[in-house]
């Protein structure tokens, strides 16, 4: 299994400001995503972050506006750049353990006035 | 492109009642599907996966190819199956899920 920790678990946010999103997990992992979800909506992927090199987004999603790092195999970061109240949402880290199982951290709440 | 629908947003069962929930799916390939479950206050977690084909806490789900569809049953619901469950597909088996938008299951004691 993986422990993942996300820090912050909320917050309340100005538009056009932007947030950093972190997240630890217990052991070294290959594969940690970044997901969104959205007040009545389901988990969309935003992007893979990946380890040394450049994260690879979805469709409809940009470096620009969500940079990411993932300096090493334990920590990834995520952030909400020049946020609207379109970006209010829950954004989850998630990763993947032996076995294929994904595993996912607690979520950070985002509120943008 | 692929897909995943729940139809029920949401879903109130009797305690002892048999529940299923509902999972329907459009993909190309060979699919990889799953059921996550929240309950309240706790974090998103992988309920079953059908390659493992077992019961987890008393659920099954069978992949319908033909229907196109991965369906969530238990024979007689208890009060802590209250929480929203997620059915999810894996894409290309490359560890990205597609989730549906979820069901929030209530039993009724």
């Amino acid at each position: 299994s993986a422990v993942i920790s996300q820090k912050p678990s909320r917050d309340i946010c100005q538009r056009g400001t932007s947030l950093t999103i972190q997240c630890q997990v217990d052991s070294q992992v290959t594969m940690m995503f970044w997901y969104r979800q959205q007040p009545g909506q389901s988990l969309t992927l935003i992007a893979t972050a990946n380890q040394g090199s450049e994260a690879t987004y979805e469709s409809g999603f940009v470096i620009d506006k969500f940079p990411i790092s993932r300096p090493n195999l334990t920590f990834s970061t995520l952030t909400v750049s020049n946020m609207s109240p379109e970006d209010s949402s829950i954004y989850l880290c998630s990763v993947t353990a032996t076995g294929g199982e994904l595993f996912f951290g607690e979520g950070s709440r985002l509120t943008v006035l | 492109a692929q897909r995943v629908t729940q139809p029920e947003k949401l879903l109130s069962v009797f305690k002892g009642a048999p529940v299923e929930l509902k999972c329907n799916y459009s993909y190309s390939g060979s699919p990889e599907l799953f059921w996550y479950v929240q309950y309240s206050r706790q974090r998103l977690q992988l309920l079953l996966r059908h390659i493992s084909r077992e019961s987890i806490k008393g659920f099954t789900a069978d992949l319908n190819k033909g229907e196109t569809s991965f369906h969530l049953k238990k024979p007689f619901a208890q009060e802590e199956d209250s929480a929203m469950y997620y059915c999810a597909l894996d894409n290309f088996g490359n560890e990205k899920l597609t989730f549906g938008t979820g069901t929030r299951l209530t039993i009724i004691p």
